[in-house]
């Protein structure tokens, strides 16, 4: 089944410590999503690709940097983890048109101790 | 700066009944909405989406409808039962064409059998 994988499920990592967080997909949608769920709060647009073309949100802080190097995948790098920054981090695909729906990965959630 | 509004931060009702929660929106006029269902440590999944030249829209046990006029949404779900039981997040488009969304906070519905 065409689906959005997000690996790993559950992350722990140290204060400072840079961690990688990787989404793939097979559903070869052009656009992909990164956002930042805390517990009861809305999802937050952190940065998308399409295709190759990076689009940062603008409040979105430096410390939060992407890479897609194709486009089945597409990577989360936090480059100093703080612990406001423990959340759920969803990943998310769609087609090239407008109005179109998102598809999203079960998400990787984030411990930073 | 936009804003979207789900009016309940909880909802309880009974197995059968129909369940109604509320999406407002300020500041912005989407061309369209889009209503997501979202379960505990999991990634949402689209339910429906409506367009701004649309009054109501129906899926099954589910329906949508939008007021542009009061900047509302209203989301039904007849004859619930207790496996609807989740958050529910609605997301309106706010420009590009990449389909970028914003997010309400969701209203957690619990269906009691």
């Amino acid at each position: 089944d065409a689906m959005v994988i997000q690996n790993p499920r559950y992350q722990v990592t140290q204060f400072g410590k840079p961690v990688t967080l990787s989404c793939s997909q097979t559903l070869n949608h052009n656009v992909m999503y990164w956002y930042q769920q805390k517990s009861s709060q809305a999802p937050k647009l952190l940065f998308h690709y399409y295709d190759k073309d990076f689009n940062n949100e603008a409040d979105t802080p430096d410390n939060f940097q992407s890479r897609r190097p194709n486009t089945s995948f597409c990577f989360l790098d936090i480059r100093s983890p703080g612990l406001g920054d423990a959340a759920m981090y969803l990943c998310a695909t769609s087609t090239d048109s407008y109005q179109e729906t998102q598809y999203f990965g079960p998400g990787t959630r984030l411990l930073v101790l | 700066s936009q804003k979207i509004e789900q009016n309940s931060e909880a909802l309880n009702i009974q197995e059968g009944k129909t369940a109604t929660l509320t999406c407002n929106y300020t500041n912005y006029s989407p061309a369209y909405l889009q209503w997501y269902r979202q379960d505990p440590g999991r990634g949402p999944v689209f339910l429906l989406l409506i367009r701004e030249n649309e009054k109501e829209k129906r899926k099954e046990r589910l329906k949508v409808t939008f007021d542009t006029t009061l900047k509302q949404s209203l989301f039904h779900i007849t004859a619930s039962q207790p496996a609807d039981s989740a958050t529910y997040l609605c997301a309106l488009h706010y420009g590009g064409s990449q389909g970028n969304l914003i997010f309400g906070k969701g209203t957690k519905l619990s269906v009691k059998p």
